[in-house]
């Protein structure tokens, strides 16, 4: 699976729209982009995920772009319910089923 | 309905003692992984089956470590003669297939358990 790199944290005002960026310059074409998000000490919670296609779901948006190269997770209206590490992970469906997890990005969501 | 469940939430032990960590995954999923993750990094992959078959086992640091779903369903993570940087947090996902498609092939974990070998 190709490498992602995300920047180590973020803050955001609660209320204003959360972008956090991923690089994943080595992806190949038949690579999905999926996003998870982990609270605390809960387990990771899915997110989004999508292949080179913009995606919106009730949690957030995927912006991927044209050159697939990077995307952008969106937060709508942060709450700081939404203060968690966010894991940018790039894999193939099928054979290559595990995830492989970086350090992410810890986003801060603060009044 | 119900999650991912793990047992024992914590688990205490002695260096030298095998340890038995249990997953019940989400109904009807036929996919099973095992992550396992120290304090401040993300999850890294031990091994994970399909059905009763395990499929890949790459992540296992070395012999000690062991997995079996035997039926399909529970799955149990032995460790055997436990050292002190096991200590971790042990973490099972679920999906509904590995093969599937994208949309069956997301994940779902459990709240994990912490091991501490002293």
């Amino acid at each position: 699976d190709a490498k992602t790199t995300q920047p180590p944290s973020m803050d955001c005002a609660e209320g204003r729209a959360a972008n956090l960026p991923c690089n994943h310059s080595t992806i190949s074409g038949n690579e999905y982009v999926y996003w998870y998000r982990q609270i605390h000490s809960q387990g990771p919670q899915y997110i989004i995920h999508g292949l080179k296609n913009n995606e919106t779901n009730e949690m957030a948006s995927l912006i991927i772009t044209e050159d697939r190269k990077s995307s952008t997770l969106i937060l709508p209206h942060a709450t700081l319910r939404d203060t968690a590490v966010y894991y940018c992970i790039v894999r193939g469906t099928g054979t290559a089923s595990k995830l492989t997890f970086g350090t992410g990005t810890r986003l801060q969501v603060t009044l | 309905g119900a999650g991912v469940s793990q047992s024992p939430r914590y688990k205490v032990t002695k260096r030298g003692q095998d340890v038995a960590l249990r997953c019940d995954p989400i109904s009807g999923h036929v996919s099973l992984y095992w992550y396992r993750q120290a304090l401040g990094q993300g999850p890294e992959f031990l091994t994970y089956f399909n059905y009763e078959a395990q499929q890949d086992k790459s992540g296992l640091p070395n012999d000690r470590f062991s997995a079996e779903r035997p039926e399909g369903s529970i799955s149990t993570l032995t460790i055997q003669r436990t050292e002190q940087r096991d200590s971790a947090m042990y973490r099972c996902a679920s999906s509904l297939l590995a093969d599937g498609g994208y949309s069956q092939e997301t994940q779902y974990f459990g709240p994990g358990t912490r091991l501490l070998v002293l």
